[in-house]
């Protein structure tokens, strides 16, 4: 089993739709989760944190469920310009490694 | 505010030949410095970390080597270059925090 695990999409929504995407990890020590995007050749960039009480940032909604071990974005709203694939991405504890998932594609359309 | 500058951009190298790849952090202190490679369509694989100077991780084993002779300074090296080697490759950097950020990456296709 992979360490982190994401469904690749892609998620193809129109214009003002809301979107979520889940992440599972394997790794029950992990302790620190994010959130990156990542246009075509370009650079991941980092989205959001993700804390354990669920976070909030405009149109973003991160959630971490460590039982099930998976973490959530939530995009509402969505813009052309969310267009892009979204890496999920834990730390383990104890680790100085970040373990990346593949990433999902969303392509929002007129 | 902390930067980080990875040089060249794109490379074109024929197989067999040398590689160096440069990436150098300012506006931090003894961050952990890290190589990964992307190939088309794929995620990202780590190569190579580091968590001080002249101590590096490798994950991968490959023709491919890594060195840190300054704190901010994280090299990635190869002697003979393979088809496979072509990529998209990343250097980042990471705090406390653990929250990774990235240079804008260099394009490596070995012909």
């Amino acid at each position: 089993r992979k360490e982190v695990e994401q469904d690749p999409g892609p998620f193809n929504v129109p214009e003002g739709a809301t979107v979520a995407f889940n992440c599972t990890y394997s790794n029950s020590a992990s302790q620190s989760f994010f959130w990156y995007r990542q246009d075509c050749r370009k650079e991941p960039k980092l989205l959001m944190s993700v804390y354990s009480s669920g976070n909030e940032d405009g149109r973003f909604t991160a959630q971490l469920n460590r039982a099930s071990q998976y973490i959530s974005l939530l995009i509402r709203d969505s813009k052309l310009s969310d267009s892009a694939t979204y890496l999920c991405v834990v730390v383990s504890g104890g680790s100085y490694i970040p373990t990346f998932g593949r990433g999902t594609s969303l392509i929002v359309h007129p | 505010s902390q930067t980080i500058h990875q040089w060249p951009a794109t490379l074109v190298q024929p197989v067999g030949s040398p590689l160096s790849l440069e990436c150098t952090v300012e506006g931090t202190s003894n961050p952990n410095l890290y190589w990964y490679r992307q190939a088309a369509g794929r995620g990202l694989q780590l190569l190579f970390y580091s968590v001080g100077i002249g101590q590096i991780s490798s994950e991968v084993p490959q023709n491919l080597s890594a060195s840190r002779p300054q704190d901010r300074q994280f090299i990635l090296s190869s002697k003979k270059l393979l088809l496979s080697d072509s990529g998209f490759y990343l250097c980042a950097w990471s705090g406390p925090n653990e929250k990774l950020f990235f240079g804008s990456g260099t394009q490596l296709s070995v012909l």
